[in-house]
């Protein structure tokens, strides 16, 4: 069935340093791709994604590319900032053909603290 | 704009109580989803519903109904709580079942039970 494995945290950086988080998927036919963060009390919210092969997302200087060939949705971001501390979850979502069900499958989270 | 809007956000719960968590949009989403949330779990899909009258089961539904009368609103009821359902649960809704589709979630309510 469909899959998202991440990259486990915590990972701790100091501000300005570069950040990569990993994320890898398993699916058939071809999904499309997210990364959601969470800032401390809060919900989640829509970083960035991508909804085919090659796409790459974009958002508050965060990037990740659509690599159908390695399976891989990595999150990159050159300079991180206190502010981006959070729980950072790569996510799935797939419809079958005659479907309407789309369901996200995620990432177990990452957390991430920026030290300044 | 309120968006996703979840009551309460905070609940303590004696093993064997009931309880209703609330979840209601204003964006006329058809799709609605409960998931809970543990330490190294990620988000585990509860229930999900795509449109009035229709829900089904996700991954983890043992323990928990949810009802879906309206566009608005999609409760999920805790019949007799259980410790092993103390977690933080969100509700999340979205335009469509399409794969590019954003979804928008709630706060969250932090349930503990005794």
């Amino acid at each position: 069935g469909d899959s998202v494995t991440q990259m486990e945290g915590p990972v701790t950086l100091s501000e300005e340093a570069f950040l990569t988080i990993n994320c890898t998927y398993t699916a058939t036919g071809y999904p499309s791709l997210f990364w959601y963060v969470q800032y401390p009390g809060e919900g989640l919210q829509l970083l960035l994604k991508a909804t085919k092969a090659d796409d790459k997302g974009s958002n508050k200087g965060f990037e990740a590319t659509y690599r159908k060939e390695t399976t891989s949705f990595h999150l990159e971001k050159g300079s991180v900032q206190v502010s981006d501390s959070a729980v950072y979850f790569c996510a799935l979502r797939r419809v079958d053909r005659g479907s309407t069900l789309g369901r996200l499958y995620f990432g177990r989270g990452t957390q991430l603290t920026v030290w300044p | 704009n309120a968006g996703v809007t979840q009551t309460p956000k905070f609940q303590v719960l004696k093993t064997g109580q009931s309880m209703t968590l609330q979840c209601a949009q204003d964006m006329n989403h058809e799709y609605m989803s409960w998931y809970r949330q543990d330490p190294g779990m990620g988000l585990r899909l509860i229930h999900y519903s795509v449109g009035a009258g229709i829900t089904d089961q996700g991954e983890v539904p043992n323990g928990y109904n949810v009802s879906r009368s309206t566009t608005e609103d999609f409760p999920l009821r805790l019949l007799s709580a259980a410790p092993s359902q103390t977690s933080v649960y969100f509700c999340a809704s979205s335009s469509s079942g399409g794969s590019g589709t954003e979804a928008f979630f709630g706060q969250g309510t932090r349930l503990t039970v005794v």
